[in-house]
């Protein structure tokens, strides 16, 4: 399967900064990555559908004025938290659609607004 | 609307075998996932279904009943790094994935 990474691991910001999340496809060229949240105890949330080349695809209720996301290469997307705030505060996944179906993780980055 | 049910929570005893059911209720169905997914990490993949029947891979198989919008893991030969998160996930008619809040199995020695 696909090898995905994200930087960082972990961020800890102040209120109102902005933060830029990376998402790396290592050893497969990725037309499509999603981003999700997760919040504790809660199962993954679809923030957005990320495709290579062109403006991603916002699921109802994110705002994307506030989570900018780019792909501008077929192994790089990135999610920017802009003007964070503590409600913010989550686990941000992104992954690899490979094939047509078959989702590969990357290792979440954990995001601390204080 | 979409909706996926899972238990919140089991426990079982390592050595032991558990069955996690997940039903679902979809805008269509492309196939059902299982994902494990340990504490502050990202899930894993464990299993594609797309037709019914089992599907055995290891200690762990999946099964799926699509008339029934039903599935389950089955987990054999507990261990104890198997107590993790596993979520249920269903591709829908638009090819998103539908996900369930996931079941917390804690396994006791």
């Amino acid at each position: 399967g696909a090898v995905v990474s994200q930087h960082p691991s972990w961020v800890i910001c102040k209120s109102g900064t902005s933060v830029k999340i990376e998402c790396r496809s290592l050893d497969f060229q990725a037309t499509t990555m999603f981003w999700y949240r997760q919040f504790p105890k809660q199962s993954l949330m679809l923030m957005a559908t990320s495709n290579e080349g062109s403006k991603a695809t916002y699921e109802q209720g994110v705002e994307k004025d506030k989570f900018l996301i780019n792909h501008a290469s077929l192994t790089l997307s990135t999610l920017t938290v802009t003007s964070a705030h503590p409600e913010d505060s989550s686990f941000y996944i992104c992954s690899v659609l490979a094939g047509d179906v078959e989702q590969f993780f990357g290792p979440g980055t954990r995001l601390t607004v204080l | 609307g979409q909706n996926i049910d899972q238990p919140t929570e089991m426990t079982a005893t390592e050595g032991a075998i558990v069955q996690i059911n997940c039903t679902y209720q979809t805008s269509g169905f492309n196939g059902l996932f299982w994902y494990q997914q340990h504490a502050g990490e990202a899930p894993t993949f464990l299993s594609y279904n797309v037709l019914d029947g089992l599907e055995e891979k290891g200690r762990f198989s999946s099964f799926l009943s699509r008339s029934k919008g039903y599935s389950y893991l089955l987990l054999k030969e507990l261990q104890m790094k198997d107590s993790a998160s596993y979520l249920c996930a269903v591709l829908d008619s638009n090819y998103q994935l539908i996900w369930g809040a996931g079941t917390k199995l804690i396994i006791k020695p």
